[in-house]
């Protein structure tokens, strides 16, 4: 059974340092990888999207990194903003079927200061 | 980016009603949706995957008889949270594959609906 671990949980950081969030997963055949940002109360906005036959995605100030060997993914925000704060979720969905849904992590919670 | 609509956001019942909860495919055809639900400071955990003219599958654990799913269209699916109770309240999210999208497997999510049952 595929599980997902995201380190830190939690994280606080002034702002404009970079930053890297951690994904890693047990079942290393995944069909894609998804990062995603969460606010307070609200849905998930979907950041990154890592096929498996992909090693990165690049998003503005984001870039996700996937080793699908290693089961392990990385999200680097760069100069980090206090809008960046929020919950950050990673998701992979398996390789089996492409329209399985997405198993989480339990996410990293960012908190940038001004 | 495809944009899927929850509705209600904020739902408050009464032990013992029922309460329907909706989600919609604005601008996709979407054969396949997938209910999740969250509680406070834990992570999304998969309820059931419905699929456009057929009977839901719910994950181990999930009552298919407290939670119904219909999904009759392929914009719409809907929950029902029969005879909810105070430990259903939570917060439930929809999400939805686009069949045509640029991108197999990637997943668009409603903005959630928070049930508090009194």
């Amino acid at each position: 059974k595929q599980e997902v671990t995201q380190i830190p949980a939690a994280l606080s950081v002034p702002e404009g340092e970079n930053l890297v969030l951690n994904c890693s997963f047990t079942d290393s055949a995944i069909y894609n990888l998804q990062w995603f940002r969460q606010d307070p109360g609200k849905g998930l906005t979907s950041l990154l999207l890592i096929q498996s036959s992909q090693r990165e995605q690049t998003s503005g100030r984001l870039n996700a990194s996937l080793d699908k060997s290693s089961g392990r993914s990385t999200l680097y925000i760069a100069a980090s903003q206090p809008g960046d704060s929020a919950t950050y979720l990673c998701a992979v969905s398996s390789v089996h079927e492409a329209g399985t849904a997405l198993i989480f992590g339990k996410g990293t919670t960012l908190s940038v200061s001004s | 980016g495809a944009v899927v609509s929850q509705h209600p956001s904020r739902v408050i019942c009464k032990s013992g009603t029922s309460v329907k909860i909706e989600c919609r495919s604005l601008d996709f055809q979407a054969t396949t949706m997938f209910w999740y639900r969250q509680f406070p400071k834990q992570s999304l955990m998969l309820m059931a995957t419905s699929n456009e003219g057929s009977k839901a599958t719910y994950e181990q654990g999930v009552e298919k008889d407290k939670f119904l799913i219909n999904h009759a269209s392929l914009t719409l699916s809907t929950l029902t949270v029969t005879s909810a109770h105070p430990e259903d309240s939570s917060f439930y999210i929809c999400s939805a594959r686009d069949r045509w999208g640029p991108l197999p497997g990637e997943l668009f999510f409603g903005e959630g609906s928070r049930l508090t049952v009194l």
